[in-house]
């Protein structure tokens, strides 16, 4: 079965810091992985996915993800963070095993970006 | 590209009465579309698949007859909240995938949720 486990549920950092939120997955074949961020009362906004090509996948908004199968992680990182970065963000995997593609969300973390 | 837009964006009912909240896909054609709820500072939680011109695939656990989803064409689904109660009081999100993407397309593109209160 596939799972994505977020080690944190709360990231604080202040603004012009780098930012480094963690996702483990689980899958017992080559997963496709996603980061989601959601503003306040908002819908999710696709940040960037891994689909087998290079581990190393940017984003929008300067952020970045790199896919690591020894670790089985797919930690998302900024370099420097802005105040307007602060949201809570999903990390996901895709359920191949289900003919639809379903989503497979971590709990989340929202990210606190400190003046 | 890739816009998902739901309607309305907040609704207030009464305990009782039904609800019906739109998804569409503004700018392609998606033959599957998902219907989530979230609940306050939680995750999202799926509740069915909707597929284009076939009966919505439920989760366990969700009750098909309160939440009735259509998915009349390849640019609409809605989700009908049926007799109501404040307990359904939640937010609601979709998504779609692209269908010219191709089936192996993953992607989700959500719509920006609708609130729902129920008095």
């Amino acid at each position: 079965a596939q799972s994505v486990t977020q080690l944190d549920s709360h990231v604080s950092v202040s603004e012009g810091t780098p930012v480094l939120l963690r996702c483990n997955y689980s899958s017992s074949y080559s997963p496709s992985l996603f980061w989601y961020v959601q503003h306040p009362n908002k819908g999710l906004q696709l940040l960037l996915k891994y689909t087998s090509a290079a581990t190393l996948v940017k984003g929008i908004n300067g952020f970045e993800a790199e896919f690591k199968k020894s670790e089985t992680s797919f930690h998302l990182t900024k370099p420097s963070a802005h105040m307007s970065d602060a949201a809570e963000y999903f990390c996901v995997v895709s359920d191949k095993t289900s003919g639809t593609y379903k989503y497979i969300f971590g709990t989340g973390t929202r990210l606190k970006v400190l003046a | 590209g890739a816009v998902v837009s739901q309607h309305p964006s907040r609704v207030i009912c009464k305990s009782g009465t039904s609800v019906k909240i739109e998804c569409r896909s503004l700018d392609f054609q998606a033959t599957t579309m998902f219907w989530y709820r979230q609940f306050p500072k939680k995750s999202l939680m799926l509740m069915a698949t909707s597929n284009e011109g076939s009966k919505a695939t439920y989760e366990q656990g969700v009750e098909k007859d309160k939440f009735l989803i259509n998915h009349a064409s390849l640019t609409l689904s809605t989700l009908t909240v049926t007799s109501a109660h404040p307990e359904d009081s939640s937010f609601y999100i979709c998504s779609a995938r692209d269908y010219l993407a191709g089936a192996t397309q993953e992607t989700q593109y959500f719509g920006p949720g609708t609130r729902l209160l129920v008095l």
